[in-house]
């Protein structure tokens, strides 16, 4: 089914361990985004890439790092897991970048536990 | 800055009861405005969005009106099933800037049968 394919589904790390999220769209949209979900706090918005080539921060960029590897995907790297990172991310794309006209793609997520 | 403020949940409701979810936001310019939908175990889907004032977005039985003047974009649906039940997220897109959108933070719908 075309859409958003997110990888792993689930994971457990230990504190210090590094890991990579991937994210694959086969829609051939240019936008790219990655999001972590907490109870009581929504979606927050960790890296996105505006178009194949770019990336940039969003609200909570810090302890991750991103690649927009080519148009498709769209990695997340934490380098040094943290228990605060124990979340549920999402990945999501659109069309373009302004998502005002077709809105968001979501992936069904990776749950990440960091112990 | 932008904002978007949803009734707390959850709304526990009995089957074929009319459902309300109340959604106001704070943004300059002229947004879209979305619904989604995220189920048990699942990623966020788009269930309805309206892109200029007065504008009623549609699917599945549930409606929402784009009101510019009281800055609202509730969420209704008037018979409600057990399958209904999930998290719903009202959202906007700025019309302009960063376009980067902001999220409500999400409403529980309990449907009981």
């Amino acid at each position: 089914n075309a859409g958003v394919t997110q990888t792993p589904k689930f994971q457990v790390l230990k504190t210090g361990q590094s890991m990579t999220l991937q994210c694959a769209q086969d829609m051939n949209h240019n936008s790219m985004y990655w999001y972590r979900q907490d109870p009581g706090m929504g979606l927050r918005l960790i890296y996105y890439s505006a178009s194949e080539g770019t990336t940039d921060k969003g609200e909570v960029p810090n302890g991750y790092n991103v690649s927009r590897l080519n148009k498709r995907e769209f990695s997340l790297r934490l380098e040094s897991a943290a228990p605060s990172q124990t979340s549920v991310y999402f990945c999501a794309s659109s069309r373009g970048e302004n998502t005002g006209d077709y809105g968001y793609t979501f992936g069904s997520g990776t749950r990440l536990t960091v112990v | 800055g932008n904002s978007v403020t949803q009734m707390e949940g959850p709304v526990t409701l009995s089957e074929e009861a009319f459902l309300t979810i109340n959604c106001t936001y704070t943004a300059t310019g002229y947004p879209s405005l979305f619904w989604y939908v995220q189920y048990p175990g699942e990623g966020l889907q788009l269930l309805l969005k309206a892109t200029k004032a007065d504008d009623k977005g549609s699917n599945k039985g549930f409606e929402a009106t784009y009101r510019k003047e009281t800055t609202s974009f509730h969420l209704e649906k008037g018979s409600v099933q057990v399958s209904d039940s999930a998290v719903y997220f009202c959202a906007l897109a700025p019309s302009g800037g960063s376009y980067i959108p902001t999220f409500g933070r999400g409403t529980s719908l309990i449907v009981h049968p």
